[in-house]
């Protein structure tokens, strides 16, 4: 079975601070990792992913996540937060193909003037 | 750029009364999945469809649950008789050929109040 856990279901920083959103996940199997960000009244929509071969992604807005296989870890991190980064941040694991994806309870993200 | 689209944005119902959630896929897409998340809580896997079929489900998905293709187009899921406990948001998601780690577009959400 896989499951996600995102620590601090919500983080708060000034704007142009660093943004951490901690991701640690449990898959038997090798994962295929994503992220994605829901905007108030929006879908889900991906910001980076984790299939095979490099491990540090780059995403949209200038995010970024590694993998760490040894720490099972998928952090995500932006070097500047901007006031449009405030969202509903969504960590998730899937087996790969079109098996569902498997999230974490979300972190919000406030981003403080 | 084609999205994944969902009616109702907002359901409410009496218990014991039937709801449909109806989307549209993305148009070239071959696999759709349904996913709900209770208020405060995670986002969680209902049922994915392929090929006019249930492909899989979760232990969520019980018989009160159905979904369908009625045509080319919409993808619902139905809840035949509603419980208060069903109060969630409902997503659509779509996905095209089955890849590693193929990305899976999410629709706005149908949120389903049960009174």
């Amino acid at each position: 079975a896989q499951s996600v856990t995102q620590l601090g279901s919500h983080v708060s920083v000034s704007e142009g601070a660093l943004v951490l959103l901690r991701c640690n996940y449990s898959s038997s199997v090798p994962p295929y990792l994503f992220w994605y960000v829901q905007y108030p009244n929006q879908g889900l929509q991906l910001l980076l992913k984790y299939t095979t071969g490099a491990t540090l992604v780059k995403g949209i807005n200038g995010f970024e996540a590694e993998f760490k296989k040894s720490e099972t870890s998928f952090h995500l991190t932006k070097p500047s937060a901007h006031m449009s980064d405030a969202a509903e941040y969504f960590c998730a694991v899937t087996k790969g193909g079109n098996t569902p994806l498997v999230f974490g309870k979300g972190t919000r993200l406030s981003v403080i003037a | 750029e084609p999205e994944v689209t969902q009616t109702p944005s907002h359901q409410v119902t009496q218990m014991g009364q039937e709801v449909i959630l109806r989307c549209v896929p993305i148009s070239n897409h071959l696999y759709f999945y349904w996913y709900r998340q209770i208020l405060g809580q995670k986002v969680e896997f209902l049922v994915s469809f392929y090929n006019n079929e249930i492909s899989e489900k979760s232990e969520i998905f019980d018989d009160q649950f159905s979904v369908e293709r009625p045509d080319g187009s919409n993808f619902t899921l139905k809840i035949r008789s509603t419980k208060l406990e069903d109060s969630a948001m409902y997503f659509c998601a779509s996905s095209a050929l089955a890849s590693a780690g193929n990305e899976q577009f999410f629709g706005p959400g149908t949120r389903l109040t049960v009174l």
